[in-house]
């Protein structure tokens, strides 16, 4: 069964400050997908990014980029220049490709991430 | 132009009771999902339906029971409600999609959630 562990429960950071979540999985499978959603307190499951487990390159959204280390299974979330609006939290998540149609998505606990103006 | 829309949004019902929570999309997706997220945040997936048929059945009591009429409903009816169920429930959505390098992708539209209560 795959596993997905962000150890970090709470993170705060300054207004136009550099964060990092950081995320690892456990998994034996070699094709899969990992993402970061942000749960803002209205409740919505908004997609930031995400990572094909068979690019080496790291996915980048404007402000949001990750660090994708296969090998370590580890899949960190960068916030630059940190917002108000980011305050939220964030939820590391593994998809594993099984078949064309089925897809098990597995989220991490959740990093309550908190921007100070 | 809801994508995913869930209803209610919020449910306040006493232990014992049945209820029930409606999803349906509206992007011609193949496969919905039912997720629950604890008090503490943790967000779980229930069950997965693929073209009506049951795909992923996590181990959920009985008393929980996913219906689809049709490809864009799922609906999560719920009987004899204990306290510990009392969470958010998230439905979701997804289509098949094929990326470069061949593998097939389904991002999940999730819906807004619907807050459930059980005194």
């Amino acid at each position: 069964a795959q596993t997905v562990t962000q150890s970090q429960p709470e993170m705060s950071v300054q207004e136009a400050e550099t964060v990092t979540l950081s995320c690892t999985y456990d998994t034996s499978e070699n094709n899969y997908y990992l993402f970061w959603y942000k749960q803002p307190p209205s409740r919505q499951m908004i997609l930031v990014i995400r990572q094909e487990a068979y690019k080496q390159q790291n996915a980048t959204e404007n402000r949001f980029s990750v660090n994708f280390q296969k090998a370590a299974k580890s899949f960190s979330l960068k916030i630059s220049d940190s917002q108000l609006g980011d305050t939220a939290m964030y939820f590391c998540a593994f998809m594993n490709q099984i078949d064309y149609n089925n897809n098990d998505m597995r989220f991490g606990a959740g990093t309550r991430l908190t921007v100070k103006p | 132009d809801t994508a995913v829309s869930q209803t209610p949004k919020y449910l306040v019902t006493q232990m014992g009771n049945d209820k029930s929570i409606k999803c349906e999309q509206n992007l011609g997706h193949d496969t919905m999902y039912w997720y629950k997220q604890d008090s503490k945040k943790f967000l779980k997936i229930m069950f997965s339906y693929n073209n009506k048929e049951l795909i992923i059945n996590e181990t959920v009591p009985n008393r929980f029971s996913p219906k689809s009429p049709d490809k864009a409903h799922l609906n999560l009816h719920i009987n004899s409600l204990e306290l510990g169920d009392s969470a958010v429930y998230f439905c979701a959505s997804s289509h098949p999609e094929n990326l470069i390098g061949g593998l097939p992708y389904n991002e999940q539209f999730f819906g807004p959630g619907t807050r459930l209560t059980v005194l």
